[in-house]
């Protein structure tokens, strides 16, 4: 079975440029989460999408971050326009149902660098 | 807003050694997930728990879930270079939403 699949796996743009990140989420799995994780930190939730609905946005930075989960499958993460703070590693998951929790799969994440 | 800390925050020891790491909460959680997570790599999952007071085992990994489900722990026996890497808990409560730790870095020298 494929896993997450993210790309790209690295960018560096310049501050107030935009960017976008992709991810394929694993074939059936109807939730995605989109994480921003800092440097030896825990990953943080930005957005998560139940099929092609938002079920939690509260903490995507909504005047430069936006994302998008078309048909419910693909999903993209763009900032416009980027800060200094923004280098991060963005995960892409997507979970499944077990019946007592939910199982999260992770892509590789995209390393973004802002200078 | 709900937080989970986890200790220590690094931990460097040699192979063979036993450890513990923490994961506390003043939140009461469903479940409670722990991942690890390599450079370069997205997390991934070793164990969920879901039962106050719930012991699982994996190999060498022991994980236990709190009484009151709001803290959890995970015992390493015998440590190996293998096991070095990035590890987070993770909290569930509700619809599909997981709140991730601080992390706990391991090391372990060969």
């Amino acid at each position: 079975e494929a896993g997450v699949a993210q790309s790209p796996r690295y960018k560096i743009i310049e501050k107030r440029q935009s960017v976008a990140f992709w991810c394929n989420p694993i074939s059936g799995h109807a939730t995605l989460y989109w994480y921003q994780q800092i440097l030896g930190q825990g990953p943080k939730l930005l957005i998560q999408f139940q099929n092609n609905g938002v079920v939690d946005d509260s903490q995507l930075p909504k005047d430069r971050f936006s994302a998008e989960r078309l048909k419910g499958v693909d999903s993209t993460l763009k900032i416009q326009p980027a800060k200094l703070e923004d280098s991060a590693v963005y995960l892409c998951a997507s979970s499944l149902w077990t019946g007592l929790s939910y199982e999260q799969y992770f892509g590789p994440g995209t390393r973004l660098t802002v200078t | 807003t709900q937080l989970l800390e986890q200790s220590p925050q690094f931990l460097s020891i040699q192979e063979g050694e036993n450890l513990t790491v923490y994961c506390n909460s003043s939140s009461v959680f469903s479940s409670l997930q722990w991942y690890r997570q390599e450079p370069g790599e997205g997390p991934v999952l070793l164990v969920t728990v879901v039962t106050g007071g719930e012991v699982k085992k994996l190999k060498r990994l022991t994980f236990q879930f709190g009484d009151a489900r709001k803290d959890s722990s995970l015992h390493i026996t015998a440590a190996q270079p293998g096991d070095t890497g990035l590890y987070l808990c993770a909290g569930g409560s509700g619809t599909y939403k997981y709140i991730f730790g601080t992390g706990t870095r391991l090391k372990v020298l060969a």
